[in-house]
């Protein structure tokens, strides 16, 4: 069974506000990624870390989206002014060592919803 | 563009039957393939993986049987149970850190 943490597990906003989501890994995870499933079950790569690292991020988390992982504190996701098409469940996943990161984790999500 | 594919949509079986969830890919350079459960109102769970180099891979109830040659993996669970009910997810990656996904089985058994 995953031991990913994610908080809130439900997170209700008005469009333009801020969303803040946070995740705690696996302990001994060295990567953690964000993903975006929405309600057609569509999952989407947002961004990953290692340890405290940006490896990847596609371009949609360069606008509105950001996310670190500081070192001795969860990992966060906030999206800066919420839109009604951000209305998901955004996954928090972490990775074995020594898998190149493709063995991953899942945490329960947060789902949000903007009004 | 739709990189993983996964058929059928959704899936009734009854108690005790075998379930075949279906996964087709299309980029070759693909070569890890995890399936995940997921319940509603929970997150993905890992049910089951290959790599690219094995042809079949079992774990008690759940069998994938990969093709190389056609691009096609599929997942068999045998003597279904109503607790097997869930959406089974088809991912692939090539190393590079992402996973793609499929859009999902719904597997209901009845009992």
């Amino acid at each position: 069974n995953s031991k990913v943490i994610q908080t809130p597990r439900y997170l209700v906003k008005g469009q333009g506000q801020k969303a803040k989501m946070r995740c705690i890994p696996e302990k001994g995870h060295p990567v953690v990624f964000w993903y975006q499933q929405n309600k057609n079950n569509e999952f989407k790569f947002l961004i990953n870390f290692q340890n405290q690292e940006v490896l990847q991020q596609i371009d949609m988390t360069e606008k509105r989206f950001s996310a670190e992982c500081p070192s001795n504190s969860p990992c966060s996701l906030e999206i800066q002014s919420s839109e009604a098409g951000d209305s998901a469940l955004y996954l928090c996943a972490s990775s074995l060592p020594g898998t190149g990161g493709d063995t991953q984790y899942f945490g329960p999500g947060t789902r949000l919803l903007v009004l | 563009q739709q990189q993983v594919r996964q058929s059928p949509q959704s899936l009734t079986v009854w108690e005790g039957e075998t379930a075949i969830l279906n996964c087709s890919y299309e980029d070759s350079t693909f070569n890890y393939f995890p399936w995940y459960q997921q319940f509603p109102g929970e997150g993905p769970a890992l049910l089951i993986s290959i790599r690219s180099v094995s042809d079949k891979k079992e774990d008690g109830r759940f069998t994938i049987f990969f093709n190389k040659r056609e691009k096609k993996l599929s997942l068999h669970i045998t003597d279904s149970q109503p607790g097997d009910s869930a959406t089974y997810f088809c991912a692939a990656s090539s190393g590079s850190w992402q996973l793609i996904f499929g859009s999902g089985t719904q597997l209901t058994v009845m009992p």
